[in-house]
């Protein structure tokens, strides 16, 4: 099994819609998540890390459930701009991050 | 600021010919740094990492290798490269936490 598995998609959302993204993680031992963006033939970029309690930044909100190993990706408001793979990440204690394969999401006018 | 540099940005090579990408870090002292690969349409499989000058931990057997001489600089190489080497080759680097991607080489086997 997977460390992290993710929905391949795709999702194709129009411009406006709200979209969520979740991904599964099997190691109890992981200590951190981050969500990366990657755009077509680009490296990955942060885009947030995820806390316990949640963190949201702009249209973007990012939870962690530890007792059910998910985290998730929320998007408001929807932008043509938002396009991209969206990967997540768990990091166990000897600081060895493991990448789920991706997600992608396609915003249509 | 931190940036990672890599390099060459593209690249060409025959079946059977020796790969040596550079990846250097500045703006940090000892990085834990990482190289990946991405096959097309496909997740990040990561190669190897290092915590230190001369640390080199190995994730899957193949017919590549890494090397660290200096603090902020990582070698991938291949005396003989194959078919299935192809791929967008990323090196990252991180702290404690998030880990920052260089901008990756695209690397085609023929």
């Amino acid at each position: 099994r997977k460390e992290v598995e993710q929905d391949p998609g795709p999702f194709n959302v129009p411009e406006g819609a709200t979209v969520a993204f979740n991904c599964t993680y099997s190691n109890s031992a992981s200590q951190s998540f981050f969500w990366y963006r990657q755009d077509c033939r680009k490296e990955p970029k942060l885009l947030m890390s995820v806390y316990s309690s949640g963190n949201e930044d702009g249209r973007f909100t990012a939870q962690l459930n530890r007792a059910s190993q998910y985290i998730s990706l929320l998007i408001r408001d929807s932008k043509l701009s938002d396009s991209a793979t969206y990967l997540c990440v768990g990091v166990n204690t000897g600081n060895q991050f493991y990448f789920g394969t991706g997600t992608s999401l396609t915003v249509i006018p | 600021s931190q940036t990672i540099h890599q390099w060459p940005a593209t690249l060409v090579q025959p079946v059977g010919s020796p790969l040596s990408l550079e990846c250097t870090v500045e703006g940090t002292s000892n990085p834990n740094l990482y190289w990946y690969r991405q096959a097309a349409g496909r997740g990040l499989q990561l190669l190897f990492y290092s915590v230190g000058i001369g640390q080199i931990s190995s994730e899957v057997p193949q017919n590549l290798s890494a090397s660290r001489p200096q603090d902020r600089q990582f070698i991938l190489s291949s005396k003989k490269l194959l078919l299935s080497d192809s791929g967008f080759y990323l090196c990252a680097w991180s702290d404690t936490y998030e880990q920052y991607f260089g901008p990756g080489t695209r690397l085609t086997v023929t």
